[in-house]
């Protein structure tokens, strides 16, 4: 079963715009990850956060981890076209990562 | 520096035959994880390698088994392939010290008929 679940599963914004994706998860964790994949290919890793972290940032991406709530978020902010994408949370189990189902970003120019 | 890599980039097999999907590793890394990606899911991880052993397994039947070289390559076979087994084969590898990063290469399309 997957251990986290993205919210919302589609997203469409326009440039310029910012947007959140949510995503939570079920067990206790060391760390959660968020990925990138472009059309079916291989996932890029974004940014980890520890859980001792409350929130990290870089570049244009910004994560925040309640581990209370057993959520996190992913905020891009000032989108372009070319963050179309899916992203995907993962949690990550002794070197195993367990992904969501992801959420599907769609950039209008 | 050299990411990670796979072959073939597409595959497509019948039903019944078996298949081996290769992966290299990032330069430097050990360890090698193997995921499956069906179609709109996310990936579910099949198994992991390190020093040529499998060290973790994801929920998957016998039908899928691996194999780690030497120089840290690794192979997964799957034999007696479903119609179900169609998806992309996804590869990632990392330090066995750090596993928390995993670097993923660009995938094996597989369908099956």
């Amino acid at each position: 079963s997957q251990q986290g679940e993205e919210d919302p599963q589609a997203l469409s914004i326009q440039e310029g715009e910012n947007a959140t994706m949510n995503c939570s998860y079920k067990t206790s964790i060391n760390n959660l990850q968020w990925y990138r994949q472009n059309s079916g290919r291989g996932l890029v890793h974004l940014i980890l956060i520890r859980s001792n972290e409350r929130e990290k940032h870089s570049g244009r991406l910004r994560v925040t981890l309640d581990t209370s709530k057993k959520s996190s978020s992913l905020l891009i902010t000032a989108s372009r076209a070319a963050d179309t994408a899916s992203y995907f949370c993962a949690t990550n189990g002794y070197g195993k990562l367990t992904f969501g189902q992801g959420t599907i970003l769609t950039v209008h120019p | 520096d050299a990411g990670v890599t796979q072959s073939p980039t597409h595959l497509i097999k019948t039903r019944g035959q078996q298949v081996t999907l290769r992966c290299s590793p990032k330069s430097g890394h050990d360890t090698v994880s193997w995921y499956q990606q069906a179609l709109g899911q996310g990936p579910q991880f099949i198994f992991q390698y390190y020093e040529e052993e499998e060290r973790q397994r994801g929920n998957f039947p016998d039908r899928f088994s691996g194999h780690q070289f030497p120089n840290y390559s690794s192979e997964l076979n799957v034999n007696a392939l479903l119609l179900g087994d169609s998806a992309l084969y996804l590869c990632a590898s990392s330090l066995a010290r750090d596993a928390y990063e995993q670097y993923f290469g660009p995938g094996t399309r597989l369908t099956v008929t």
